[in-house]
């Protein structure tokens, strides 16, 4: 069955350094993989998105890539401030228009 | 302002009961889509709809019920809720499934 994994529940960085939060995925062929950020009690906010015959994105201090081969996307948070604690969520989008959300990683950044 | 909005936001009832928790937008989206989302497994699909009279099953179908008679409104019904069905329920849309989903705040659903 399709599986999808964020690499740790919680990620605790210090303020300036980089976040880096991993989606791993196994008996999926994804057109497409979207990241977002959760705020508690709160509906996720997209980010970013990129297709399966890309290989990075970039978006002011965010980047990810997303390697078909490893089956597995990457998501950076660079220059990383205590406003950029949440949870952030992947999700894997195929040509049949389901969606698939994984799980999340909830990432605290100490001042 | 674009936005997708969900009522009630909050829902407490007891098993068997019917009910039905609305969700709006106003952006003109054609998918739109109900999420549950419980601790430790983050969001799962309820059902989709690619666009008005074309829905679909996502992962978690099972004990709702939902229709798209116009494009803005997609209501999410539980004919027999049961304590099972307790949890965060969000709705989003999005212009396809390949665009981003603007979500709604979501409902919160408790089920006694």
């Amino acid at each position: 069955s399709q599986k999808i994994e964020q690499n740790s529940e919680a990620l605790n960085i210090q303020e300036g350094k980089t976040a880096t939060l991993t989606c791993n995925y196994t008996n999926y062929s994804p057109a497409y993989l979207q990241w977002y950020r959760q705020d508690p009690g709160r509906g996720p906010v997209f980010l970013l998105l990129i297709r399966e015959n890309e290989k990075e994105k970039r978006k002011e201090r965010l980047k990810v890539t997303f390697d078909t081969t490893l089956k597995q996307s990457l998501f950076h948070i660079t220059a990383s401030q205590p406003a950029d604690s949440a949870t952030y969520l992947c999700a894997l989008g195929s040509n049949d228009y389901k969606l698939s959300f994984g799980a999340g990683t909830t990432v605290t950044v100490r001042a | 302002e674009a936005q997708v909005t969900q009522n009630p936001r909050y829902l407490i009832t007891v098993t068997g009961k019917k009910l039905t928790v609305t969700c709006s937008q106003n952006m003109n989206h054609e998918y739109m889509s109900w999420y549950r989302q419980d601790p430790g497994l983050g969001l799962r699909q309820i059902y989709y709809s690619m666009n008005v009279e074309v829905t679909d099953k996502g992962d978690v179908p099972e004990g709702y019920k939902v229709s798209r008679k116009e494009k803005r409104n997609f209501p999410l019904i539980l004919e027999s809720p049961s304590p099972n069905q307790t949890s965060l329920y969000f709705c989003a849309s999005s212009l396809t499934s390949y665009y981003e989903q603007y979500f709604g705040p979501g409902t919160r659903l408790t089920v006694t």
